[in-house]
């Protein structure tokens, strides 16, 4: 069955630093892949999406990276701020009608 | 523009009882989609609507049910509670028929607690 894999333990970093989130996936082969940030009790918010085709995309202060082959995805934030800590959360589709989410990590970025 | 919105916020129910959960789509939104979060854990698909029609169902058993209306906004319905049907309930909206890549813009959800 297809899976989705996110870093389980919470990633802490220092502010300004870059944080870099995993994405693995198995078991089958998504077209797009889709990031999301959800803050506590509040319902995620999309970010990025990137296609099969696309090795990379980027906006503002985030970069994504999408390799087939390992059937991973990196997320990037870069000069880190506390206000982006939040849960980060993957969904590479899983086929028609369904948009499958991985369990997300949690990124705290300290002062 | 507004967002989507879902009623109520917070719910306490009864193990057994039954629960409806209302969600309203971004105007012009045509597509709602349910998910279930249990605490800690992650977004577990539940249903797909849209133009009034089931399109697509997550690995639910039947008690979980819903509809959507002529104006797209949804009901989710639960029967017979059970303790571990708590959780959070989001419902998402998109302009985009087909799910592969829709962008999907979530309500803040309706907090159910099963005791």
């Amino acid at each position: 069955s297809q899976k989705i894999e996110q870093n389980s333990e919470a990633l802490n970093i220092q502010e300004g630093k870059t944080a870099t989130l995993t994405c693995n996936y198995t078991n089958y082969s998504p077209a797009y892949l889709q990031w999301y940030r959800q803050d506590p009790g509040r319902g995620p918010v999309f970010l990025l999406l990137i296609r099969e085709n696309e090795k990379e995309k980027r906006k503002e202060r985030l970069k994504v990276t999408f390799d087939t082959t390992l059937k991973q995805s990196l997320f990037h934030i870069t000069a880190s701020q506390p206000a982006d800590s939040a849960t980060y959360l993957c969904a590479p589709s899983g086929g028609y009608n369904k948009l499958i989410f991985g369990a997300g990590t949690r990124l705290a970025v300290h002062p | 523009e507004a967002g989507v919105t879902q009623s109520p916020t917070h719910l306490i129910k009864t193990r057994g009882q039954q629960v409806t959960l209302r969600c309203s789509p971004i105007s012009g939104h045509t597509s709602v989609y349910w998910y279930q979060q249990a605490l800690g854990l992650g977004l577990q698909f539940l249903l797909w609507y849209d133009e009034g029609e089931e399109r697509n169902r997550g690995n639910f058993p039947p008690r979980f049910s819903g509809r959507q209306f002529p104006n797209y906004s949804s009901e989710l319905n639960v029967n017979a509670l059970e303790l571990e049907d708590s959780a959070l309930y989001l419902c998402a909206s998109s302009g985009v028929k087909t799910g592969v890549n829709s962008l999907l813009h979530f309500g803040n959800g309706t907090r159910l607690t099963v005791t």
